[in-house]
């Protein structure tokens, strides 16, 4: 069985702070993808990376940047200077690899950024 | 491409009713999924299908049922909706060829209240 834990529920910061969301992951399968993804107030669900699990790598994209380390299970996800714009729920996810595609997600971590 | 579109945005229903939540995409994916998204509970799998023809239970799938007659759409029917099927429905799809990635596509969902 998979499993995606985001034990952050609420967070909330102050525009320009760095904050990082957490992400643990529980699998049996020795290559699978995890992703994030961003769910604005609006309610849509918008695709922010995914990580192959051969890919240790770390990511960065502008203001956003992803830490995976397999040894700890952990694919966390940190937004510097953060924006009010980042205001959102965040949600990781895990899939298997193979034909078929079913994500499992996290429970979701609302982030809100005061001005 | 209009990707993935689902219909409709907004639903009420009396408990006992019947409906059918439509989802279609233009993208000639063979991977399609429903989800349910609950507070704090993230999105869960309710069905998917891997082609025309070929559907399977997620993780949540009692009192709901789908078919896939086509590559294009993936309907979801409540038979007689109860008050715990009031949630946000999201459809998804995905290509399922070695080279896809697992990268889904999701409906901007549809807003669904059992009274």
């Amino acid at each position: 069985a998979q499993k995606v834990t985001q034990a952050q529920t609420e967070i909330s910061v102050v525009e320009k702070e760095d904050v990082t969301l957490d992400c643990v992951y529980e699998t049996r399968d020795t290559t699978y993808y995890l992703f994030w993804y961003k769910q604005p107030p609006s309610g849509e669900l918008v695709f922010l990376i995914r990580r192959n699990s051969f890919d240790e790598q770390n990511e960065i994209s502008g203001r956003y940047s992803w830490n995976f380390q397999k040894s700890t299970s952990s694919f966390n996800f940190t937004i510097t200077a953060s924006q009010v714009v980042d205001s959102a729920v965040y949600f990781c996810a895990l899939s298997r690899t193979g034909s078929a595609r079913q994500l499992t997600f996290g429970s979701g971590t609302q982030l809100t950024v005061l001005p | 491409n209009a990707g993935v579109t689902q219909t409709p945005k907004f639903q009420v229903l009396k408990t006992g009713q019947s409906m059918t939540l439509q989802c279609a995409q233009d993208m000639n994916h063979e991977y399609m999924s429903w989800y349910r998204q609950d507070p704090g509970m993230g999105l869960r799998l309710i069905h998917y299908s891997v082609g025309a023809g070929i559907t399977d239970q997620g993780e949540v799938p009692n009192g709901y049922n789908v078919s896939r007659s086509t590559t294009e759409d993936f309907p979801l029917r409540l038979l007689s909706a109860a008050p715990s099927q009031t949630s946000v429905y999201f459809c998804a799809s995905s290509y399922t060829g070695l080279a896809a990635n697992n990268e889904q596509f999701f409906g901007p969902g549809t807003r669904l209240t059992v009274l």
